[in-house]
């Protein structure tokens, strides 16, 4: 079975300051992980993602992510925060299973709310 | 850029009524899925769709929920006796394929409420 955690219900952070936003995850094979995130009455929007190859992987609006295979882990970052990064933020795994017959389905952590104070 | 939508954004239902959410995905996306959100909970996944079936579901999904995809670009979610336990947002998402580089692209949801 495959499952996120997120061990933070909310980060907060001043504008400007670099973030981090925290996830690990557990899989039975090779992971594929993602960051979404959602605003107030919006849909989940994606970041970013991780398939295989460079562990820093780049996303949209200056966000990227470190994935440390060791550690599982997954976490978020951004260099510099803006008030309008603050949102609900999702990290989500999809077990790629060790012959690649794994999951359809997305597993989510149950998200971290980020709060940029200017 | 293509987007996933939902209709309706709110649903209200009395317990026991049929409900039908609706959802577009992305025109030339081959997989579906359902997800929902229990209020305070995690995004749970439902369902998944291709080539007119069932690929995978969860212990979630069962009997009184049924996907359909009744023609070319709306895809379906039925609760047949919808219960209060039912209420939560409901997101549909599509992607190109299951392969390592396709992505789950999320509708808006819809959010539904069981009195």
């Amino acid at each position: 079975a495959q499952s996120v955690a997120q061990p933070e219900d909310q980060v907060n952070v001043a504008e400007g300051n670099p973030l981090t936003v925290k996830c690990t995850y557990s899989v039975s094979g090779n992971p594929y992980l993602f960051w979404y995130v959602q605003y107030p009455n919006r849909g989940l929007q994606f970041l970013l993602k991780y398939i295989t190859g460079d562990n820093l992987v780049k996303g949209s609006y200056g966000f990227e992510a470190e994935f440390n295979k060791s550690q599982t882990s997954f976490h978020l970052k951004k260099p510099s925060a803006l008030v309008s990064d603050s949102a609900l933020y999702f990290c989500a795994v999809r077990d790629q299973g060790w012959t690649g017959g794994g999951a359809d389905g997305l597993t989510f952590g149950k998200g971290t709310h980020l709060i940029i104070q200017p | 850029e293509p987007e996933v939508t939902q209709t309706p954004s709110h649903q209200v239902t009395q317990m026991g009524q049929e409900v039908i959410l609706r959802c577009v995905p992305i025109s030339n996306h081959l997989y579906f899925y359902w997800y929902r959100q229990i209020l305070g909970q995690k995004v749970e996944f439902l369902v998944s769709f291709y080539n007119n079936e069932i690929s995978e579901k969860s212990e979630i999904f069962d009997d009184q929920f049924s996907v359909e995809r009744p023609d070319g670009s709306n895809f379906t979610l039925k609760i047949r006796s919808t219960k209060l336990e039912d209420s939560a947002m409901y997101f549909c998402a599509s992607s190109l394929g299951l392969a390592d580089t396709d992505t789950q692209y999320f509708g808006p949801g819809t959010r539904l409420t069981v009195l």
